[in-house]
């Protein structure tokens, strides 16, 4: 069974400098995708960014890139840049295909200060 | 485009009752579409996975005669709560990832809105 671990219940940040989001992962599954979604107040969920296990080059989207350490199980998120409308609830999933269930983290808490 | 639409989006309704929420992918389709629920400040807990033409996959926990999933067509879910109880209060949430398509959508799931039920 996959499991995704992040263990930082919350985090908050000044507006305009940068930071990061730590996920973990566990699947015996050679190939996978790993997706950041944003929550925010509205709780519609938003994508992020997404990596597919196969591809080396970490995944970017704009302010938003990921450091993938495959060997490690790691997918973290760096947002740059950090703005007031980044403040929401964060969650990494993993998935092993289009129609297999996502498995989420627990979330984390940004906040960005002004 | 992939755009999952959920209705109603709030619903009140006294204890016993049954609540029907669709989840509709508007310019997509979809065989697969997957059904959540969500406490505040909690991750989304997947309850099933609901199968165009087939019958729905249960995780381990939720009641299958209490949420009950019907996915009529390729663009259309139902979760209905039968004979609703204040522990029901939740708020759920339905995903669709597209059976076809562009590449770029491949292995990504749309969301819907979700709907908050409050049973009184």
């Amino acid at each position: 069974a996959q499991t995704v671990t992040q263990s930082q219940p919350e985090m908050s940040v000044q507006e305009a400098e940068t930071v990061t989001l730590s996920c973990t992962y566990d699947t015996s599954e050679s190939n996978y995708y790993l997706f950041w979604y944003k929550q925010p107040p509205s709780r519609q969920m938003i994508l992020v960014i997404r990596q597919e296990a196969y591809k080396q080059q970490n995944a970017t989207e704009n302010r938003f890139s990921v450091n993938f350490q495959k060997a490690a199980k790691s997918f973290s998120l760096k947002i740059s840049d950090s703005q007031l409308g980044d403040t929401a609830m964060y969650f990494c999933a993993f998935t092993t295909g289009a129609n297999s269930k996502l498995t989420f983290g627990k979330g984390i808490t940004l906040s960005v200060r002004p | 485009g992939a755009v999952v639409s959920q209705h109603p989006s709030r619903v009140i309704c006294k204890s016993g009752t049954s609540v029907k929420i669709e989840c509709r992918s508007l310019d997509f389709q979809a065989t697969t579409m997957f059904w959540y629920r969500q406490f505040p400040k909690q991750s989304l807990m997947l309850m099933a996975t609901s199968n165009e033409g087939s019958k729905a996959t249960y995780e381990q926990g939720v009641e299958k005669d209490k949420f009950l999933i019907n996915h009529a067509s390729l663009t259309l879910s139902t979760l209905t709560v039968t004979s609703a109880h204040p522990e029901d209060s939740s708020f759920y949430i339905c995903s669709a990832p597209p059976s076809g398509g562009p590449r770029i959508y491949y292995n990504e799931q749309f969301f819907g809105p979700g709907t908050r039920l409050t049973v009184l």
